[in-house]
């Protein structure tokens, strides 16, 4: 089945530590997707990769960064995780012919 | 400033009878609205959606309603059922003319289906 993968589901980081999730997709969508969704709150656009091309939010904390190394993957590098950073990181796909997207499970990150 | 809102963080509804989210938002540039259904550890997954051209959308048990000059949409389901229980988002895309934009999300409702 065509889906989007997100590894690791749960990841443990210290205060500090950079850290790196991982989405891959079988899709072969063209547009890849990055959001936090902190407790009780609605998912939020970090970023997103259209083809090659970056696309930052104008909110976006410089800590987060992002690389696509080709279509089937992206990352997500959060250089020094603060205990703010703790939420669920969502990754979806999607192309210009659909209007949704499509989501992988998430990573929940957890910052000690 | 959030710029989609529902304003009901829960609602729980009778088995068999009628489920009816709500959704406001800020930004007249939205042009394309979406409702997504959550499981708990699963990521969201795409339900239904419609064009801001369009005041309703309709599949099988599911129908969105558009209201543009209130800026509000509703999503009805009917019947409900144990397994629609679930948190709903909704949200909205603005279209900007360069490629896929992403979402705009409002906080969720969880949706219990009481049998």
């Amino acid at each position: 089945d065509a889906m989007v993968i997100q590894n690791p589901r749960y990841q443990v980081t210290q205060f500090g530590k950079p850290v790196t999730l991982s989405c891959s997709q079988t899709l072969n969508h063209n547009v890849m997707y990055w959001y936090q969704q902190k407790s009780s709150q609605a998912p939020k656009l970090l970023f997103h990769y259209y083809d090659k091309d970056f696309n930052n939010e104008a909110d976006t904390p410089d800590n987060f960064q992002s690389r696509r190394p080709n279509t089937s993957f992206c990352f997500l590098d959060i250089r020094s995780p603060g205990l703010g950073d703790a939420a669920m990181y969502l990754c979806a796909t999607g192309t210009d012919s659909y209007n949704e997207q499509f989501f992988g499970p998430g990573t929940r990150l957890t910052v000690l | 400033d959030q710029q989609v809102k529902q304003n009901s963080p829960s609602l729980s509804v009778q088995e068999g009878r009628i489920s009816i989210l709500n959704c406001d938002y800020t930004n007249s540039m939205f042009d394309y609205f979406l409702w997504y259904k959550k499981y708990p550890a699963e990521g969201p997954t795409f339900l239904i959606s419609i064009s801001s051209i369009k005041d309703k959308n309709e599949d099988g048990r599911f129908t969105v309603f558009l209201n543009k000059s209130a800026k509000h949409l509703s999503l009805h389901i009917v019947p409900s059922q144990p397994g629609d229980s679930a948190v709903y988002f909704c949200a909205a895309r603005r279209y900007s003319g360069g490629g896929a934009d992403g979402l705009t999300f409002g906080k969720g409702t969880h949706l219990i289906i009481q049998p």
